[in-house]
């Protein structure tokens, strides 16, 4: 089946520190793989996607790279922001399964100053 | 582009009584999505529509929840009788024909059943 498994939060960060959430995947199928922020109160926005094998995908300083030998698509940012202060969801979709989105069960990550 | 349009943003209601939510998709979307997303979890596929037509409403608890997409358009999702675990942020997304697109997300219903 497909499925997707976040590294479990929350997750807090002093500004202009490192940021990885891990994010690893089942997929039956070639899955497509996203990252998508939700900002409290609001809905999700897309972060970045990647579509194929060593796709990278890359918005706002935030980079994730699709490793199918691994079935990974870890976040990464190099300095993080108070601003980037939000819970990130992992999510993949397969033509197979409709293009259904599969969501992981999302990292809250807190930046201090 | 105008985004997703869900309404209420917010609903409070008493246990088994009823509760409708009503999104707008972008314009030229095929595919709707409803999904539940419980406090702390990811978001729950409910049903997926292609146009007028259901792509999957494996999810969804046919004995209390209904769907409908009018005209390929606009879409109603129903709650009769509500129970109190159906607390939760309901969100309509759409995405384009021919995948794989990314979804697009409305900012969701915030449904409290007391």
């Amino acid at each position: 089946g497909n499925s997707v498994t976040q590294m479990e939060g929350p997750v807090t960060l002093s500004e202009e520190a490192f940021l990885t959430i891990n994010c690893t995947y089942t997929a039956t199928g070639y899955p497509s793989l996203f990252w998508y922020v939700q900002y409290p109160g609001e809905g999700l926005q897309l972060l970045l996607k990647a579509t194929k094998a060593d796709d990278k995908g890359s918005n706002k300083g935030f980079e994730a790279t699709y490793r199918k030998e691994t079935t990974s698509f870890h976040l990464e940012k190099g300095s993080v922001q108070v601003s980037d202060s939000a819970v990130y969801f992992c999510a993949l979709s397969t033509v197979s399964a409709g293009n259904q989105f599969y969501f992981g069960t999302g990292t809250s990550l807190t930046v201090i100053p | 582009e105008a985004g997703v349009a869900q309404s209420p943003r917010y609903k409070i209601i008493e246990k088994r009584q009823s509760v409708a939510f009503w999104c707008n998709p972008i314009s030229g979307h095929a595919t709707l999505y409803w999904y539940q997303q419980i406090l702390g979890q990811g978001p729950k596929l409910l049903i997926q529509f292609q146009n007028n037509g259901v792509v999957d409403d494996s999810q969804l608890p046919k004995d209390r929840f209904s769907a409908e997409r009018l005209k390929g358009v606009d879409s109603t999702l129903k709650i009769q009788p509500a129970k109190l675990e159906d607390s939760a942020v309901y969100l309509c997304a759409s995405s384009r024909d021919r995948g794989p697109f990314e979804a697009f997300f409305g900012q969701g219903t915030r449904l409290t059943v007391v």
